[in-house]
């Protein structure tokens, strides 16, 4: 399915703890993108990295943090200071040269 | 800002009747406009994109129709079948200095009558 992964599929977290949404491709892509999506909603971009060790902001930065150390990865933090984390959780990549981005399977994160 | 502006929001047609979808887009360096599926619980999938050097794009029983000077472009289903219930979503990027980043519109449900 396009050689991107996202792990878990399902997490739960209490209020006031951080967590990590795992984000890994190997499709040699070097921009990857995390997106939100409320239930009924569209995908609101987070965050994105067209290049190791480079990522900006998107629409709803806050409270998220990620990092770009290799390549293949680009892992999520959502942290205690995003005041309403429960969504699905998408991450993408693209080619450089190109703009057609392919999708994970999502990760589904419910706070409890 | 970049914006993205999808309609309408909800869609039922008949099946074996056509559905047309339609976004409009406020970034006039936008050339990219690419189209998702995205079916309940799943990651969206791209079915068709279109670039701003082409007019119009068919894949079978879909096509895309790209009107830079208006900002509009539309994606038009066919002969719908009942699998062709979904979520879509249309998009458009920039070019790659500009950050390439996509911006989504807010989605369209369409459901096919049987």
């Amino acid at each position: 399915d396009g050689g991107i992964t996202q792990s878990p599929k399902y997490l739960f977290r209490k209020e006031g703890q951080n967590v990590t949404l795992s984000c890994e491709q190997n499709l040699n892509h070097d921009a990857m993108y995390w997106y939100r999506q409320d239930p009924g909603q569209g995908l609101r971009l987070i965050y994105y990295s067209q290049i190791v060790n480079d990522f900006q902001k998107g629409d709803i930065a806050e409270g998220y943090s990620v990092s770009r150390e290799k390549k293949e990865s680009f892992p999520l933090t959502v942290t205690s200071a995003q005041k309403n984390p429960t969504a699905f959780y998408l991450c993408a990549s693209s080619k450089r040269e190109g703009n057609e981005q392919f999708f994970g399977p999502g990760t589904r994160l419910t706070v409890l | 800002g970049e914006n993205v502006e999808q309609h309408p929001s909800t869609l039922s047609v008949q099946e074996g009747d056509s559905a047309v979808i339609k976004c409009t887009y406020s970034d006039s360096a936008s050339n990219y406009f690419p189209w998702y599926k995205q079916e309940l619980g799943k990651r969206p999938q791209l079915i068709i994109d279109i670039r701003s050097n082409v007019g119009e794009k068919k894949d079978q029983r879909i096509a895309v129709t790209l009107n830079k000077t208006a900002k509009h472009f539309s994606l038009h289903i066919t002969e719908t079948q009942p699998e062709d219930s979904a979520v879509y979503f249309c998009a458009a990027s920039g070019p790659y200095s500009s950050a390439s980043k996509i911006i989504f519109g807010s989605g369209t449900r369409l459901s096919i009558r049987p």
